[in-house]
């Protein structure tokens, strides 16, 4: 079974400049997260989507970071326009989504802001 | 607010030594209890999970942990710690799974 899989792995911008970040969800899988990991600290939820509807987004900076899923299966996270707070790992996550289930991780997109 | 606590942003073991890395949970409602290991550059690979049924979960790799209410902890334990095991370790909860929460995460050094 193939795994969550992320694009780019790494990716260097400047402050001011937009970024996209690409996420295939295991297939069959209903929930799609998105994580922020700055260094040193645990997983933050950014957003969650059900199929193609959004669970959860209270911890997305709107102004700036959107999301995607459309069709339900693949997803786009974009930063428009990056600060340099927004240097992390941005990690993508899938599960069939049920209550007990486990979440399945990406390798992460590492982000550097300069 | 709903979270959990590890204590211990690192932690050092020699080799063959008891691994014991702890995570605390804040609420009375029963929650679905996770640890997580993270390998350097690489994404999180679950060990184990607790979902209301024995309170003493087995896992990948020797990896263990016990559920204690009365505690309201979920801590990860391994008996002989291998050098294999140095890696970042996180503590996950959820309570309706929709909303996971994450620990600060313990960082395990295994001295050879």
């Amino acid at each position: 079974e193939a795994g969550v899989a992320q694009s780019p792995r790494y990716k260097i911008i400047e402050k001011r400049q937009s970024v996209a970040f690409w996420c295939n969800p295991i297939s069959g899988h209903a929930t799609l997260y998105w994580y922020q990991q700055i260094l040193g600290q645990g997983p933050k939820l950014l957003i969650q989507f059900q199929n193609n509807g959004v669970v959860d987004d209270s911890q997305l900076p709107k102004d700036r970071f959107s999301a995607e899923r459309l069709k339900g299966v693949d997803s786009t996270l974009k930063i428009q326009p990056a600060k340099l707070e927004d240097s992390a790992v941005y990690l993508c996550a899938s599960s069939p989504g049920t209550r007990s289930n486990e979440q399945f991780f990406g390798p992460g997109t590492r982000l550097t802001v300069l | 607010a709903q979270s959990v606590t590890q204590l211990g942003s690192h932690v050092s073991v020699s080799e063959g030594a008891l691994v014991l890395l702890r995570c605390n949970y804040s609420s009375s409602v029963p929650p679905y209890l996770f640890w997580y290991v993270q390998y350097p550059n690489q994404g999180l690979q679950l060990l184990l999970k607790y979902t209301s049924a024995a309170t003493l979960v087995k896992g990948i790799n020797g990896f263990e942990a016990e559920f204690k209410k009365s505690e309201t902890s979920f801590h990860l334990t391994k008996p002989s710690a291998h050098m294999s095991d140095a890696a970042e370790y996180f503590c996950a909860v959820t309570y309706t799974g929709n909303q996971f929460y994450f620990g600060t995460g313990t960082s395990l050094t295994v001295i050879p």
